[in-house]
């Protein structure tokens, strides 16, 4: 089984809608992040979580909202989808100290009309 | 200015040849480094980690020059398998877990 998975895969929406994207890590990380992904862009944060009590906003927030569920679960959601949004986002979790590698999920693909 | 930059490429080389990427960061007192490996709309995944002293593992080497603020990542004897874009990460590392990627660099291995 995979150590992070997201939920959907796949996503096509219509603008104004709100949408949730869920993650579930069983790497027993307390680091958790959201990123979204453009064509020929870098990954770009939306928010990190250090712990289920600390949410952090990232690069760019605006537009999105997230809740730490449990230490296991970080949702991320668009309040009201815009087409601009439509883009590939990355749930991530990562252990603490230097050797710090981020592991990733397969990503959520959402497209807003 | 971007934390991290890198060519996007693409670098189209024949198989077995030796490619070699760059990779600059703007903060200074950045700890940690790495190169992830990204296949066409998949998760990006840990290629190697970057040390000071340089590493290797098979064909791939990684270097980190700290003083002119640059990464390395060379692969030699290059497979078909390799083609991928190649993502440079770089973090503040300790408490402070940001990471920073780059664009990526798109490399296609032909026959």
């Amino acid at each position: 089984d995979a150590d992070v998975t997201q939920t959907p895969r796949n996503r096509i929406t219509k603008t104004g809608k709100r949408i949730m994207l869920e993650c579930s890590q069983t790497k027993g990380h307390d680091r958790m992040y959201w990123y979204r992904q453009d064509p020929g862009l870098g990954l770009q944060l939306i928010y990190y979580s250090f712990d289920v009590k600390d949410i952090n906003k990232g690069e760019i927030s605006d537009g999105y909202s997230v809740s730490r569920q449990a230490q296991a679960k970080f949702s991320l959601s668009l309040e009201s989808a815009i087409p601009n949004q439509t883009a590939l986002y990355f749930c991530a979790t990562s252990g603490q100290g230097t050797d710090n590698e981020q592991f990733f999920g397969p990503g959520t693909r959402l497209t807003v009309l | 200015r971007k934390e991290v930059e890198q060519d996007p490429g693409p670098f189209n080389v024949p198989e077995g040849a030796t490619v070699a990427f760059n990779c600059t960061y703007s903060n200074s007192a950045s700890q940690s480094f790495f190169w992830y490996r990204q296949d066409c709309r998949k998760e990006p995944k840990l290629l190697m980690s970057v040390y000071s002293s340089g590493n290797e593992d098979g064909r791939f080497t990684a270097q980190l020059n700290r003083a002119s603020q640059y990464i390395s990542l060379l692969i030699r004897d290059s497979k078909l398998s390799d083609s991928a874009t190649y993502l440079c990460v770089v973090s503040p590392g300790d408490n402070f877990n940001k990471f920073y990627f780059g664009s990526g660099t798109k490399l296609n291995v032909k026959p």
